[in-house]
Order: structure tokens, then C-alpha cells, then sequence
């Protein structure tokens, strides 16, 4: 499975926009590119996921760059519920299974 | 509607006995998997269920670990003769299916085991 590198942590002030990035430089073409993030003892939830083009749910925005070898979350106003840890995991079409780094832990301060 | 349950919440055993932790996943959801997460650490995959067949065990740390689902929806992790290593957060999850489209995994809140 492609490997993904993230910083081990960041910080936020609360109503700021977030950008959390991901490398994958060894990302295939057919590999998805999803996020998932955990909050303090929970299981991690699913964030978004996109393939080539960037995506926006109502938690996030993704964008992926051009080459995919990098993409970034964006948290478009933190708040103190969204602090957590982070997680950017490449899937590809014959893998089931979530292959966890050790994510971005991020805070956010009031 | 319902989410993932997992039980029990929180289980200390003694090194050397056996423990079964249990998971509902959503109706419906045809896989399952398992993860294992040590404190500061991502989730590691452990086994993966669609419906009862288990299709990958290839994360189970050794032949203590068992698990099954024996009519493809309630699934029982084992582990047998406890060691103080498998202390350890376990992660069910559940998705609608195989495939890029039903893929989204659902965990539940895990069960903390620790081990004396």
C-alpha cells in the first residue's frame, strides 16, 4: 500500500480555516486519496475522499493536486469539536482494508 | 439510526486468559473489519470479514487472535491466553460493501483492553 506523510501535529485558533496537508508521493493512479479523523476516545470517522478532482462535503474540503502527489483538508472554520487527530490513507480499487499512519494531531484553541 | 456497538466498553484480564469482545455493526453492512490500536498509535488492521467468509486475516498478530461472524452480521474477536502486549484499544468497523462507492468505513467506539 502507498505510504502518506502528514505533520505529527498543528495548531488552530477557533473560526480560522485549517489546511492540513498530506504527501503520497507514490500514489497510483488508481488509488483513492480519504481522509478520516479521531476524536479523544472515539473511532475514527470518515472525513471525505476524492480521486483527481478536489471535493467539498459539508464537514470539509479536499484538494488534491494536480500530479496527486499531495492533497490538503481544509477545515474552512475550526471549531473546538473538530480537534482532533487527523488521518490521510490511500485506498486503491482491490484494498478494503484502511491502512492508518500516525495522522495529524490538531488543536484548536478558543 | 444506529452506529457501530461494540461490547464491553472496557475489559482487564489477567495474562493468560482468554477474552471475547463483540460487535454489532449497522444492518445491513456487509463487511466488517477489525483494528487494533496501541495508545499514540493509528489503528492497524487486523481481519476482514464480507459477510460470514473471512476474506483477510492478515493482520492477526499471532494464533491467539481468532475472530468470526458466523451468520455475516454480529462478529466475536477472541483472544486466547492474554498477553501483556495485545493491551490495546480494538476498532470494529462496517461498510455497505466492497468498492469505491460503498467503501466508507463506520467504526464503533472500540474496546479498551488492558491487560495485568
Amino acid at each position: 500500500d502507498a505510504k502518506t506523510t502528514q505533520p505529527n501535529s498543528m495548531e488552530s485558533n477557533e473560526e480560522e480555516p485549517v489546511h492540513l496537508p498530506c504527501n503520497h508521493s507514490t500514489i497510483s493512479g488508481t488509488d483513492y486519496i480519504h481522509w478520516y479523523r479521531q476524536l479523544p476516545s472515539q473511532g475514527p470517522e470518515y472525513v471525505i475522499h476524492g480521486l483527481t478532482s478536489n471535493v467539498n462535503n459539508r464537514m470539509a474540503s479536499l484538494a488534491i493536486a494536480e500530479d496527486r502527489k499531495s492533497s490538503t483538508l481544509i477545515l474552512h472554520r475550526a471549531t473546538l469539536r473538530d480537534a482532533a487527530v487527523y488521518y490521510c490513507i490511500l485506498r486503491d480499487g482491490d484494498t478494503d482494508k484502511l491502512i492508518f499512519g500516525t495522522g495529524t494531531r490538531l488543536q484548536v484553541f478558543p | 439510526g444506529a452506529g457501530v456497538s461494540q461490547s464491553p466498553r472496557y475489559k482487564v484480564a489477567k495474562r493468560g486468559q482468554d477474552v471475547a469482545l463483540r460487535c454489532d455493526p449497522i444492518s445491513g453492512h456487509v463487511s466488517l473489519f477489525w483494528y487494533q490500536q496501541a495508545l499514540g498509535q493509528g489503528p492497524e488492521f487486523l481481519t476482514y470479514f464480507q459477510n460470514e467468509a473471512q476474506l483477510d486475516k492478515s493482520g492477526l498478530p499471532s494464533d491467539r487472535f481468532f475472530a468470526e461472524r458466523p451468520e455475516g452480521s454480529v462478529s466475536t474477536l477472541k483472544i486466547q491466553r492474554t498477553q501483556q502486549e495485545d493491551s490495546a484499544v480494538y476498532l470494529c468497523a462496517s461498510s455497505l460493501g466492497p468498492g469505491p462507492v460503498k467503501e466508507t468505513q463506520y467504526f464503533g467506539p472500540g474496546t479498551r483492553l488492558l491487560v495485568l
